[in-house]
Formats: structure tokens, sequence, C-alpha cells
């Protein structure tokens, strides 16, 4: 079964820090890709997604991640954090062989303002 | 578009009973999924529908079964309720698998926030 690393538990940045949340997934076939963000209280929302193509994908809110296939990574990316991006993050991969959607632990981000 | 709905949003158990939970989405899609989130663990995956009339385990299945009703319904059933249940469980619903891939996105429900005691 596969699996989806998280790197950091928790991450504390002043705001207009730049950001960099490290994933990385086991599974050597072709997966999809997702960074998801839970704000304090909410339900999972989408961030950005890669299924194919151009590897740096841009998602809402001024993320961006880049899919780097030799190193089985899909890193989240901000060049400056603001107060409100004060959430938990999670990194998934879905498989299609199998229909699996694995999960990180997920990294909670503290912004300070 | 509600999108995807669960019920109730809390309950509070006592060891040994039972209950359902609820959910339905509107957004026709084809999977449906029951995840439980831990702190520090993520998303666990439960029990999923890739399509009306089909259910497969997941990660963490014991303990948990589940229902398609139909393709807006899936449940999940806690047959006797253990406090190692206790947790926020999410229902989410992706649209039809395809060779590209390209509906796999999940969209998620607001979460049913279980106390088992």
């Amino acid at each position: 079964a596969q699996s989806v690393s998280q790197h950091n538990h928790h991450v504390i940045l002043s705001e207009a820090a730049s950001l960099e949340l490290g994933c990385n997934y086991s599974y050597g076939g072709t997966v999809n890709l997702f960074w998801y963000v839970q704000y304090p209280g909410q339900h999972l929302q989408l961030l950005l997604k890669y299924f194919s193509g151009d590897p740096l994908v841009k998602g809402i809110k001024g993320f961006e991640a880049e899919f780097i296939k030799s190193k089985f990574s899909f890193n989240l990316r901000k060049p400056s954090v603001q107060w409100s991006d004060t959430a938990e993050y999670f990194c998934a991969a879905f498989t299609l062989n199998n229909n699996d959607m694995r999960f990180g632990a997920g990294t909670r981000l503290t912004v300070k303002p | 578009n509600a999108g995807v709905t669960q019920t109730p949003k809390f309950q509070v158990l006592k060891t040994g009973q039972s209950m359902t939970l609820q959910c339905a989405q509107d957004m026709n899609h084809n999977s449906m999924y029951w995840y439980r989130q831990d702190p520090g663990m993520g998303l666990r995956l439960i029990y999923y529908s890739a399509s009306e009339g089909t259910t497969d385990k997941g990660e963490v299945p014991n303990g948990y079964n589940v229902s398609r009703l139909n393709k807006r319904e899936f449940s999940l059933r806690l047959e006797s309720a253990a406090p190692s249940q206790t947790s926020v469980y999410f229902c989410a619903s992706s649209g039809a698998r395809t060779l590209t891939l390209s509906y796999n996105e999940q969209f998620f429900g607001p979460g049913t926030r279980l106390t088992v005691l």
C-alpha cells in the first residue's frame, strides 16, 4: 500500500515569510496529487491538484506546488504567507489502480501577525 | 448545490451503543468515501464506494460497516461503539473514474465529531 509523508508537523512563521511544506509519496505508478487545507473548525478544501502536464501547478490564494517525479515529491510553496493562512495542510495521493486515496499526517501552520 | 452534507454534526455515545452516520451528495458523483481524522494521523480511509452498489474496505475498516443506499447516499454504521472510535468523521465524494484520472478530486463534507465514553 502506498503512503504519504509530510516532513513537518508544526511550522511557525511570521507574516511575509516564505513557506515550503514537504510531501513525499511512495507509489511508483501513476498518481494524482493534492494539497488540501483545513482552516480551524472547517472541513477540508482543495488548494491545488496535479494530474498530468506541467509539474508546477498553481492553486488558490497564491499557493503553488511542484511535482518532482524522480524524488516522489510534491512540495507546497507560497512566497509570502499571511495570518489568514494559519491552518492545517494535508498532502494526498490517489492511485486509480485500487481507488486508493492516502493522506499525509498533516502540517499545522501558524502564522504570527 | 449543497455539495456534501453529513448528519449529525456532533454525537456522544456510550461504549457498546450503535449509530449510523449519514452522508449525501448532490453532485452526481460516482465515488464516495468515509474517513476518520485523528490528531497527528491525518485522514485515514475507512470504506469507500467506487460506484452505486459496490463498497470496499479502506485502511481502517474494523468496527465499521457501510451502505451505499443509492448514488447520492453513503452511510457509516458503528454496531458497537468503542472509545477508540472517538474521532472526527468525514465523508467525501468524487466524480467518475476515468483512465485520465481527471475526476478524482474529492469534495468533503463538514464532518461529524463523535465521542465514545
